[in-house]
């Protein structure tokens, strides 16, 4: 079967720019997942949804980052304006059911601000 | 929240000798205990996992325990092999999963 995809794989922008990233899960995954990693961490849950619907978007630094899902299939995140400390890997991941099902990742984007 | 702490932070080993990571977690509700494998440039890659109903679970050279009392967990890879080398993540939630911050494994041929 087809893995999660994302795009774009490299990113780089100035700060107070915007960005967005893409993600389509792996068909029939109800449960979507945003990852933000940085150099030498492990991933960090941003947003997680279920379906249409947010499970929990407690990490999420709202007053700069947004993500949705069409249809429950695929997501966008975006960040607005971009911070130097925004730069990391951010991670798709998406699971059958909930957490407790095996989460599948994509190969993440690197976005580097300046 | 869960704080998933994960020791040792990078870990070299000889090719044919055991590797051996242990991660403790704070929240007694945490049911479940993935680890992960995340080559360079690419996404984290579930190796096993384990459930708080288990307190053991081997998959050939790979085995993962759970002491829900302690509040730790730990990954046992026997028979080291270079492609064995990589980043290691524990992980403990339910609802949701918190890491730990990776073990750097390196095995030297």
């Amino acid at each position: 079967e087809a893995g999660v995809a994302q795009s774009p794989r490299y990113k780089i922008i100035e700060k107070r720019q915007s960005v967005a990233f893409w993600c389509n899960p792996i068909s029939g995954h109800a449960t979507l997942y945003w990852y933000q990693q940085i150099l030498g961490q492990g991933p960090k849950l941003l947003i997680q949804f279920q379906n249409n619907g947010v499970v929990d978007d407690s990490q999420l630094p709202k007053d700069r980052f947004s993500a949705e899902r069409l249809k429950g299939v695929d997501s966008t995140l975006k960040i607005q304006p971009a911070k130097l400390e925004d730069s990391a890997v951010y991670l798709c991941a998406s699971s059958l059911e909930g957490p407790t099902y095996e989460q599948y990742f994509g190969p993440g984007t690197r976005l580097t601000v300046t | 929240g869960e704080n998933v702490e994960q020791h040792p932070s990078t870990l070299s080993v000889q090719e044919g000798d055991s590797a051996v990571i242990k991660c403790t977690y704070s929240d007694s509700a945490s049911n479940y205990f993935p680890w992960y494998k995340q080559e360079l440039g690419k996404g984290p890659q579930l190796i096993i996992d384990i459930r708080s109903n288990v307190g053991e679970k081997k998959d050939q050279r790979i085995a993962v325990t759970l002491n829900k009392t302690a509040k730790h967990f730990s990954l046992h890879i026997t028979e080291t092999q270079p492609e064995d080398s990589a980043v290691y993540f524990c992980a403990a939630g339910d609802y949701k999963l918190s890491f730990g911050a990776g073990t750097t494994v390196t095995v030297r041929a």
